[in-house]
């Protein structure tokens, strides 16, 4: 079984709606993250979570809300979703600040 | 200027050969850098990490610090198309700094 998953892998939605991406992981990290990769800008922070009770911005939260709901669960909200949000995006955790470990990532289409 | 810069490529070389990924950073704050290697269509996966000035070295990887000039590089030795991949620099601060990556092409 793969150690971290996201559900959903492929989405395609359309403006306006709201959308909930969520990541799950067995390796037993505090540390989660959620990110976004566009072509040309690279991997960009959205939120991330030391533990349960700890959230924090990233370099590009404004649109998009996160909930730690367990130490393996960390969800990603799009309140309502536009078409610049099309990106591919990625969970990922870490026991140690910057060694992290990648999920397989969500395809989200925004028409 | 970007805080973490990495020449997009490609970067084609020949099997066999050297190849060598540069990246450079802005924030003297960064105490440590990480590699990551990236198939198209597939997630990041952490290959090395460095933190003091110098080498290190990891079967056919080695990684380069020098914190005066702000660089950090990765040599891949005997280089295979299956090392043909994006490849991230990420600097280790609290902003969680990538790259945008450097496509490297082996050619068989």
């Amino acid at each position: 079984d793969a150690d971290v998953t996201q559900t959903p892998r492929n989405r395609i939605t359309k403006t306006g709606k709201r959308i909930m991406l969520e990541c799950s992981q067995t390796k037993g990290h505090d540390r989660m993250y959620w990110y976004r990769q566009d072509p040309g800008l690279g991997l960009r922070l959205i939120y991330y979570s030391f533990d349960v009770k700890d959230i924090n911005k990233g370099e590009i939260s404004d649109g998009y809300s996160v909930s730690r709901q367990a130490q393996a669960k960390f969800s990603l909200s799009l309140e309502s979703a536009i078409p610049n949000q099309t990106a591919l995006y990625f969970c990922a955790t870490s026991d140690t600040p910057f060694e992290q470990f990648f999920g397989p990532g969500t395809r989200l289409t925004v028409l | 200027q970007k805080e973490v810069e990495q020449n997009s490529g490609p970067l084609s070389v020949p099997e066999g050969a050297i190849a060598s990924l540069n990246c450079t950073y802005s924030d003297r704050g960064s105490q440590s850098f990480f590699w990551y290697r990236q198939y198209s269509g597939k997630s990041p996966e952490l290959i090395m990490s460095i933190y003091s000035n110098g080498d290190k070295e990891d079967g056919r990887f080695t990684a380069q610090l020098n914190k005066a000039s702000q660089y950090v590089s990765l040599l891949i030795r005997d280089s295979q198309p299956s090392d043909s991949a994006t490849y991230l620099c990420l600097a280790g601060t609290y902003k969680y700094i990538f790259g945008t990556g450097t496509r490297l092409k082996v050619l068989a």
